[in-house]
């Protein structure tokens, strides 16, 4: 069975510091991973994606993750945050054919002027 | 596109009544999902649809849950009678590939 784990709950940070949240995989199959973010109030918005090619995908805000199959990590990264960035961040994974999502528990990133 | 649209955004009831909650999937999606978030237990599938057709509904909680996909443009999700451990935030989201698009949400309070 596929699962996700997000070890932070929560991540405090400044502005303009780097930031780094975890997400770790586990699937006896080949996975697509994603990451969502959700701002108060509202839906999930997907930030970026990894189905196949260079590991190393990017979001139009600056954000990066690095798809790593032999430590099943799927780590997302940005150089420097913004206030706007403070949100909820969900890592999630499904099978090359399913659309079925599992998400992890969701990391709170909280950016401090 | 409006994108994916739920109503109502809020819901307040009391114990044992009926609440049905609405979803319009994007024009073109073939698949739809219905999702709970709550504190306690994050982001769970509930079910799910492929061509209106539930395809996995392991994740209804019980009998007092059901969901119908009439036509490509609308589903629902029922809950009757519903109990104050149902409140939740209910999202629908739609996808015709691998990324799904979700809907605002619907914040149910159960009194």
């Amino acid at each position: 069975a596929q699962s996700v784990t997000q070890l932070d709950s929560q991540v405090p940070v400044f502005e303009e510091a780097p930031v780094e949240l975890r997400c770790n995989y586990s699937s006896s199959v080949s996975v697509y991973l994603f990451w969502y973010v959700q701002y108060p109030n509202q839906g999930l918005q997907l930030l970026l994606k990894y189905l196949s090619g260079s590991t190393l995908v990017e979001s139009i805000n600056g954000f990066e993750a690095e798809f790593n199959k032999s430590q099943t990590s799927f780590h997302l990264r940005k150089p420097s945050v913004h206030i706007s960035d403070t949100a909820e961040y969900f890592c999630a994974v499904t099978m090359d054919s399913s659309y079925k999502l599992i998400f992890g528990s969701g990391t709170r990133l909280l950016v401090r002027p | 596109d409006a994108g994916v649209i739920q109503s109502p955004r809020h819901e307040v009831t009391e114990m044992g009544q009926e609440v049905t909650l609405r979803c319009k999937p994007i024009s073109g999606h073939d698949y739809l999902f219905w999702y709970r978030q709550t504190m306690m237990r994050g982001l769970e599938l509930l079910i799910y649809f492929n061509n209106n057709v539930p395809i996995d509904d392991s994740g209804m909680p019980e009998d007092r849950f059901s969901a119908k996909m009439p036509n490509a443009s609308f589903s629902t999700l029922k809950i009757q009678p519903s109990e104050p451990r149902d409140s939740a935030v209910y999202f629908c989201a739609s996808t015709s590939g691998s990324e799904q698009f979700f809907g605002p949400g619907t914040r149910l309070t159960v009194l």
